[in-house]
């Protein structure tokens, strides 16, 4: 199966812009999902697709993609913004359609 | 809205097997994939496998022998388990929707439940 690699750990300023990636074969294929998780909480969905949001999530989240690496940006960082963010993606690696999580990446907000 | 709800024990004896369901309201279970996931303590999200609602399913190949997902439709319910656990299957398990418009994203998650495997 294919494997998604995130940086471990990434750290923005208050109210700078901050670019988080996801890198992967399986990318190639499909679009990656973006997920933040605070401490204690079930994931929650910030991006899909090419770049949408789902409703209730801020326009200072975004999302692309390009080749085999997908990015989270977040434009002008709140400090509610720290927590950790995953990426997920299907993968047909195995002639199966299943499902792969990046490593996740722990956002601290300066 | 829609909203999952995980049950199952809490503890579980090592080489047993790990049961859990995960309860759907507020919406139907057609026409969806229902994916368990799990994160050990102080590591990241691992995809355990998911059914679609009609009960064709996909595992991750490092769990493969072990899981069985199943689903009842009429008690808008889904279920995991794993057998033969030992001390590294400790971890909180979520259940999730994933839905399909062209992409593939889980929109909606339950809170998670914790699970320990210790004699």
């Amino acid at each position: 199966s294919s494997e998604l690699t995130q940086d471990p750990a990434v750290s923005v300023a208050l109210g700078q812009t901050v670019r988080i990636t996801c890198q992967g074969d399986s990318l190639r294929s499909y679009y990656a999902s973006w997920y933040q998780q605070k401490p204690g909480q079930a994931p929650v969905l910030v991006i899909y697709g090419k770049n949408n949001r789902p409703s209730g999530i801020p326009d200072r989240f975004s999302g692309s993609s390009s080749g085999n690496t997908a990015s989270l940006t977040i434009t002008g960082a709140q400090a509610e913004d720290e927590a950790d963010y995953y990426c997920n993606s299907r993968d047909s690696s195995d002639n199966h359609l299943g499902v792969v999580f990046g490593g996740g990446t722990k956002l601290t907000v300066l | 809205q829609v909203q999952l709800q995980e049950s199952g024990p809490g503890l579980v004896k090592p080489s047993e097997t790990l049961s859990l369901t995960c309860t759907v309201s507020g919406g139907s279970i057609s026409s969806y994939y229902w994916s368990w996931i799990r994160q050990p303590p102080g590591k990241g999200l691992e995809w355990i496998g998911y059914i679609y609602y009609s009960g064709s399913t996909n595992y991750s190949p490092s769990l493969k022998s072990r899981v069985t997902i199943s689903v009842d439709t009429s008690k808008n319910q889904f279920s995991l388990k794993l057998s033969s656990v030992t001390a590294a299957d400790t971890a909180v398990y979520y259940c999730a929707r994933e839905k399909y418009d062209g992409y593939y994203y889980m929109d909606v998650w339950g809170k998670g439940t914790t699970v320990t495997v210790s004699s």
